[in-house]
């Protein structure tokens, strides 16, 4: 119940598409749902995170799609560029007050 | 600019030798944790403080131990390294318990 299952685990795109990156939550108490990009060999940065009374936040190329009934998100990374290349973990927590429960990562690479 | 800064980036030493990481952090923030990420997967809470309160993880081993002497400053101890515990090291803070969290660069760990 406390996993936060992503998918897929690696993804390859070309520069200008449109990376759809998608992760499955059991527990309803989650409310914060943030997104974490790391690039090798950094720490992990948030990128942009969502609360479940949105379906939809946007934050310059990066889109975080919420389905509260299908307890489902998705971030989407429009016009990819190579420097988008990183591994992105989706997360949850309760009420910005438990530990984040981070997804398995999903390595993206976008090629020129 | 504020930041959380990890010394050194890189670490090496012996199975066995006693090994000691640091964080510093600009931020002022209450909440210090640590993590642990293995290759290719999500970063592992191993624990945190709350300003001086210590929060150890149910499943962290004995062999890891933390210190904050200050409000900037906290320490990762590794008493016995072992092969199992090379890894990248993580520190993370927080204005509030599990509130959106900053991670420092890390530091990769390698037991020989």
């Amino acid at each position: 119940q406390q996993q936060v299952k992503q998918s897929p685990q690696s993804l390859i795109v070309q520069k200008g598409g449109i990376p759809i990156i998608n992760c499955a939550y059991e527990n309803t108490a989650f409310d914060y749902f943030p997104w974490y990009q790391q690039f090798p060999g950094k720490g992990p940065a948030l990128l942009i995170a969502i609360r479940p009374d949105v379906s939809e936040k946007k934050e310059g190329r990066f889109t975080i799609s919420f389905n509260k009934s299908a307890k489902q998100f998705s971030l989407h990374i429009m016009d990819s560029q190579p420097g988008d290349s990183a591994t992105y973990f989706c997360a949850a927590s309760i009420n910005q007050g438990g530990k984040l429960i981070f997804g398995q990562g999903t390595e993206l690479s976008v090629k020129p | 600019d504020a930041m959380v800064i990890q010394n050194p980036r890189y670490q090496v030493t012996q199975f066995g030798k006693p090994v000691t990481l640091s964080c510093s952090q600009t931020l002022n923030h209450n909440v210090m944790y640590w993590y642990q990420q293995k290759s290719s997967q999500a970063p592992k809470l191993l624990f945190h403080y709350y300003d001086k309160d210590f929060n150890n993880e149910a499943d962290t081993p004995d062999n890891f131990q933390s210190r904050r002497p200050n409000t900037s400053f906290c320490f990762l101890d590794i008493r016995s390294p072992g092969l199992g515990d090379a890894a990248m090291y993580l520190c993370a803070t927080s204005k509030r318990l599990y509130n959106e969290q900053f991670f420092g660069p890390g530091t990769r760990l390698t037991v020989l």
